[in-house]
């Protein structure tokens, strides 16, 4: 059975700095999609990124890049230029078959 | 409707009551999912559809149903609720290999 792991319950980042979350995983599946999800008070669930195993570039969206080590089977996001509007959970994702596979989340506070 | 709804919003139950959370979505999604989201615990899986008429088990299934009479709406029911499933509920859609969708959740509290 596929496992997602966010080791990090809690993360603090001072305004305008950069942080990094971790998440790895376990699967035997080749072919899988990986994700990064931010949930701010509101409750919303909102795509932060998306990364395609198959592809060895790492995904990048403004100020959010991962560190995809499929071999290692890890998959990082930092965050640049922190702003306010990041302090939120973030939940790791996994999907292969159909099935999306969630971690627990790190919830990241941002220091004015 | 744009995306995906769910309702209600929030609700207060007693324990031993019959209660059905909807979901709706208009992408024409084959797969739609529910999930239960608690503290330290993250989003865990009650059940999925990857498809209208078929329906599958997830991660933590007892205590729930679920029907997938077409592909828009994706009901999830609770025989006979207890405290222990006091949750927000998200319901969420998805092409195959897409990326899911999520509804705004619903908050369930069991007394």
């Amino acid at each position: 059975a596929q496992t997602v792991t966010q080791s990090q319950p809690e993360m603090s980042v001072q305004e305008a700095e950069t942080v990094t979350l971790s998440c790895t995983y376990d699967t035997s599946e080749s072919d899988y999609y990986l994700f990064w999800y931010k949930q701010p008070p509101s409750r919303q669930m909102i795509l932060v990124i998306r990364q395609e195993a198959y592809k060895q570039q790492n995904a990048t969206e403004n100020r959010f890049s991962v560190n995809f080590q499929k071999a290692a089977k890890s998959f990082s996001l930092k965050i640049s230029d922190s702003q306010l509007g990041d302090a939120a959970m973030y939940f790791c994702a996994y999907s292969g078959t159909y099935k999306y596979i969630f971690g627990t989340g790190t919830r990241l506070k941002v220091l004015a | 409707i744009a995306g995906i709804t769910q309702a209600p919003t929030s609700q207060i139950l007693a324990a031993g009551r019959r209660m059905t959370l909807r979901c709706t979505q208009d992408m024409r999604h084959n797969a739609m999912y529910w999930y239960r989201q608690d503290l330290g615990l993250g989003l865990r899986l009650i059940h999925y559809s990857n498809t209208a008429g078929t329906t599958g088990k997830g991660e933590v299934p007892d205590g729930y149903s679920v029907s997938r009479a077409n592909t828009d709406d994706f009901p999830l029911t609770l025989a006979s609720a207890v405290p222990s499933q006091t949750s927000v509920y998200f319901c969420a859609s998805s092409r195959p290999g897409g990326t899911p969708f999520f509804g705004p959740g619903t908050r369930l509290t069991v007394l």
